[in-house]
């Protein structure tokens, strides 16, 4: 069965920090991983997207990193800020066959001034 | 460009009622999706669509059914509404064409509709 798992499941940390969100996956066969913030009461927002001949992307601030080999993702927030908290959610979805993409149940942080 | 948009925001229903969830988009999208979000778990597809005329069930499809008649509108009916369908629902939306070209496409959400069944 595809899983995603998502570490830790709620982090906080202190306004100007970095930290680094995890992601572990069995989906295959692999197309792309994604990774989006949900703020609270909201919709998700895409942050990245990785295929799987990318070992990282940045997007401003958040860095993802993709190790195809040991399914294993992760995004780095550098110098948080207020506005980053938030839910952040992987998204892996395979190819070939219908589409249907496994969510991680999601980290949720907390930046605190 | 609205994006996507969903109504409406809130929706109380009592057991056995059905009811409409509307979605649009203005971005020509061909993709349009349903997932529904419930505490301590990821977000999961209910039904989607690559295109007007044509849809299929994703991973939680019972209890739900969607029509896509034009490109911008994907609406999903609750036939007989079930507590255990209290859920925030979202809409979403990509250009992608099929399960292949989904892979670079960035996917929107709208900013999704709280049910709850009483």
């Amino acid at each position: 069965k595809n899983q995603v798992e998502q570490s830790p499941q709620s982090l906080i940390i202190l306004e100007g920090k970095n930290c680094t969100l995890q992601c572990n996956y069995t989906v295959s066969p692999f197309s792309n991983l994604r990774w989006y913030k949900q703020d609270t009461g909201r919709g998700p927002v895409s942050l990245t997207i990785m295929t799987f001949s990318e070992n990282t992307k940045s997007n401003g601030r958040y860095t993802a990193t993709l190790d195809a080999d040991t399914k294993q993702s992760s995004l780095h927030i550098t110098a948080s800020q207020l506005s980053d908290s938030a839910s952040y959610i992987c998204v892996v979805i395979a190819s070939g066959g219908s589409y249907i993409p496994t969510f991680g149940r999601g980290t949720s942080l907390i930046v605190h001034p | 460009n609205a994006g996507v948009t969903q109504t409406p925001k809130f929706q109380v229903l009592k057991t056995g009622q059905s009811m409409t969830l509307q979605c649009a988009q203005d971005m020509n999208h061909e993709y349009m999706s349903w997932y529904r979000q419930d505490p301590g778990m990821g977000l999961r597809l209910i039904h989607y669509s690559v295109g007007a005329g044509i849809t299929d069930q994703g991973e939680v499809p019972n209890g739900y059914n969607v029509s896509r008649s034009t490109t911008e509108d994907f609406p999903l009916r609750l036939l007989s509404a079930a507590p255990s369908q209290t859920s925030v629902y979202f809409c979403a939306s990509s250009g992608e064409t099929g399960a292949v070209a989904i892979a670079g496409e960035t996917q929107y959400f709208g900013p999704g509709t709280r049910l709850l069944v009483l």
